[in-house]
């Protein structure tokens, strides 16, 4: 157990619906990071939060967007879903802002689109 | 250009030692870093190199060559349960970001 917990664990909806995934980092962590993982794309960095603030933003779609809250625990919300949005998302998070720091990863909500 | 590269699968015997290698091309470099993941499981970290040299923890050891720009992930005496994908990682300019190769599906047979 990481000590990172996402909600949900499980997430099935239909096209062009809207969703939101949550994540809590470990206890004493301020940085959140957003990760995608299909089959063919591999673990792909979305975005990073650190202590509230957007730290460093990947190839995350306009469709998406994400935020940290000031107890720490963020939220990832998929709007306009699409087929291809179907994949495992993970949430991360570390002490420090550094991407190279130790990263400990959710059990990842698994999103599947219809 | 930057890129990260990492074979895709490697297969060895129960109670061997394997290498899992990765390359990279970078602006600039922060370190290697290393993740394990099992199949429905989420990422682990094994380890972070940012000099050269080799770094051991217990079974596994990572070690880099900044001049070359090449790492590798040594698993020794393997157990059935280290069957799973590894992958490396680094910052690929700078400070920034962690991007991740594809992964080096590792199969234990007995």
């Amino acid at each position: 157990d990481s000590g990172v917990t996402q909600t949900p664990k499980h997430l099935i909806t239909a096209t062009g619906q809207r969703v939101t995934l949550r994540c809590s980092p470990r206890s004493g962590d301020l940085s959140v990071y957003w990760y995608q993982q299909s089959l063919d794309q591999g673990l792909q960095f979305l975005i990073q939060y650190y202590n509230g603030e957007e730290r460093a933003k990947g190839n995350i779609l306009e469709r998406f967007s994400a935020q940290q809250f000031p107890d720490l625990h963020s939220e990832l919300n998929l709007s306009s879903l699409e087929l291809g949005d179907s994949a495992l998302y993970f949430c991360a998070s570390s002490l420090g802002q550094n991407s190279y720091n130790e990263q400990f990863f959710g059990p990842g909500t698994r999103l599947t689109v219809l | 250009g930057q890129s990260l590269e990492q074979p895709s699968e490697v297969t060895a015997v129960e109670g061997a030692i394997v290498q899992i290698n990765c390359t990279y091309q970078t602006s600039g470099f922060y370190g290697l870093s290393w993740y394990q993941q099992h199949d429905g499981g989420a990422p682990t970290f094994l380890s972070y190199n940012a000099l050269d040299g080799l770094e051991e923890t217990g079974r596994f050891s990572s070690f880099l060559s900044r001049s070359d720009s090449y790492g590798y992930l040594l698993l020794q005496e393997l157990q059935m349960k280290d069957s799973a994908s590894y992958f490396c990682a680094v910052p690929f300019v700078g400070n920034t970001p962690l991007v991740f190769g594809k992964g080096t599906r590792l199969s234990v047979i007995a």
